[in-house]
């Protein structure tokens, strides 16, 4: 049972470096997102996608791009890494997206910019 | 906008000790209110999910209230064990497929 995989765990770059976070969920949902967990403050969504071609933005899209090109996958996109980007990210997926449904998370990446 | 609260930040008991977990949010037009439990290096595990209909939801050892109209909810943990230890997540959901977390209660249950 994979469920959610992220890739990397960890990371380190240094500012302006970009990089993708990887997001794979292999139930078939329909709905995928990413949050970023800082000290202190409780996961904040970064964006979210409720299917394939389909993308919008949360609470904290500033520095981030996404796409989703299959149902699988949802990569995170750092196009100029800063040192406020430096957090743990979290890929987070449901069946639809519907207000009751769970959500299923991956492992998290730890992310650190210099 | 919508504020979640978690109290207290961190929390030390002796195994066996029932506890409570507070969570308090600031907006009560919610469609529910989740309760998830994080170890560390991991991610995130739902616990236990209230619509915004009922009062409560009970998993094994686990009890879970909600105020609506006073901004409330509790995570009851009956007879606490080391394996218990972790950090716990509250979050609402209040529109589209937003959540909005708290900030966490980091449990430790000494044995």
């Amino acid at each position: 049972n994979a469920g959610v995989t992220q890739t990397p765990k960890f990371q380190v770059l240094k500012t302006g470096q970009s990089m993708t976070l990887q997001c794979a969920q292999d139930m078939n949902h329909e709905y995928m997102s990413w949050y970023r967990q800082d000290p202190g403050m409780g996961l904040r969504l970064i964006h979210y996608s409720v299917g394939a071609g389909i993308t919008d933005q949360g609470e904290v899209p500033n520095g981030y791009n996404v796409s989703r090109s299959t149902t699988e996958d949802f990569p995170l996109r750092l196009l100029s890494a800063a040192p406020s980007q430096t957090s743990v990210y979290f890929c987070a997926s449901s069946y639809s997206g519907g207000a009751n449904e769970k959500l299923f998370f991956g492992s998290g990446t730890q992310l650190s910019v210099l | 906008k919508q504020e979640v609260t978690q109290i207290p930040a961190a929390l030390s008991v002796p195994e066996g000790e029932n506890l409570v977990l507070n969570c308090s949010f600031t907006d009560s037009a919610i469609y529910n209110l989740q309760w998830f439990r994080q170890d560390p290096g991991k991610g995130l595990t739902s616990l236990l999910l209230i619509q915004s209909s009922q009062r409560e939801q009970t998993s094994g050892r686990l009890n879970a209230s909600l105020d609506k109209s006073s901004g409330r909810s509790t995570l009851y943990i009956a007879a606490s064990q080391p394996g218990d230890s972790a950090t716990y997540l509250c979050a609402v959901r209040r529109d589209g497929n937003k959540l909005v977390f708290g900030a966490g209660t980091i449990l430790r249950v000494k044995s």
